[in-house]
C-alpha cells in the first residue's frame, strides 16, 4: 500500500462546476500538506500550502486537512477550462524535507 | 528573482550510458531536491542537498548520485542507465526555513533506449 493514495481519474466536469479533489495517507507523521497543479509536460506549480489540520482559502481554491482522519481536500470554485491539468497532493514531516507524493488526479473542465 | 531552471530540457541515452542533469535554484535559497516522474506517476524523492551535503535519500540506488555547488546549483549523474530510469526528472528548490516549501523546476525528459 503507498503512503498516499489520490484517485488518478480522469475527472471531467463542465466549465463553472465545483471540483473536489482528495488525497488519504497513512504516514501520522506528516505535517506539511500540499496541492501542486501540473500542466502536460511541465513541472509541478505549487497552488495551496498548509500546516497541520484546517482549512486555508485563496481565490477559487481551498485546501481543507482533517489528520484525525489522515485525509485532505481541495477543492475548486467556477471551475475554468484552464484548470484542466493534473492535481497532485504532496506532504512531508518537517518542512523543506522530502515530499511523499500523490500519484495525482487528472482534471478535465470542459467549455 | 529568477525561478527554478533545469538543463537539458530533453535528452534521450542509450542503455549503459551515463547521464547528467543540472539544475540552478531558485535565488536566495540554499537546498535542493531531485524527483523522478515516471509516466502518469506522482514524483519520487531521489535526495536532496542542503549548502553542498546531502541530507536525505529516498530508495534509489547508489548508481544515482548527486552534486551541490558552492552557488547551490545542483548536478544529478546517473550511471549505467535502464531503460526504467526514462522519466521526468524535476529539481526543487527551497530556503529549509520552516514554514518555506518547495519550488519545481521544469523538468528533463529523459528517454533510455
Amino acid at each position: 500500500q503507498k503512503e498516499v493514495e489520490q484517485d488518478p481519474g480522469p475527472l471531467s466536469v463542465p466549465e463553472g462546476a465545483i471540483v473536489s479533489l482528495n488525497c488519504t495517507y497513512s504516514n501520522s507523521a506528516f505535517q506539511y500538506f500540499m496541492w501542486y497543479r501540473q500542466y502536460s509536460r511541465k513541472g509541478p506549480e505549487l497552488l495551496m500550502y498548509t500546516y497541520s489540520s484546517g482549512n486555508k482559502e485563496d481565490g477559487r481554491f481551498t485546501a481543507q486537512v482533517d489528520k484525525s482522519s489522515k485525509y485532505i481536500s481541495l477543492f475548486i470554485r467556477d471551475s475554468q477550462p484552464s484548470d484542466s491539468a493534473t492535481y497532485l497532493c504532496a506532504m512531508s514531516g518537517r518542512a523543506g524535507n522530502m515530499l511523499t507524493f500523490g500519484g495525482g488526479t487528472r482534471l478535465m473542465v470542459k467549455p | 528573482e529568477t525561478g527554478v531552471t533545469q538543463s537539458p530540457t530533453h535528452l534521450i541515452k542509450t542503455r549503459g550510458q551515463q547521464v547528467t542533469l543540472r539544475c540552478s535554484s531558485q535565488s536566495g535559497h540554499n537546498t535542493v531536491s531531485w524527483y523522478q516522474q515516471a509516466l502518469g506517476q506522482g514524483p519520487q524523492f531521489i535526495f536532496q542537498y542542503y549548502r553542498e551535503e546531502e541530507n536525505g535519500r529516498g530508495n534509489f540506488p547508489p548508481r544515482f548520485s548527486g552534486l551541490q555547488f558552492p552557488n547551490y546549483s545542483s548536478e544529478l549523474n546517473v550511471n549505467a542507465l535502464e531503460l526504467d530510469d526514462s522519466a521526468l526528472y524535476l529539481c526543487a528548490s527551497s530556503s529549509g526555513t520552516i514554514g518555506e516549501t518547495q519550488y519545481f523546476g521544469p523538468g528533463t525528459r529523459l528517454l533510455v533506449l
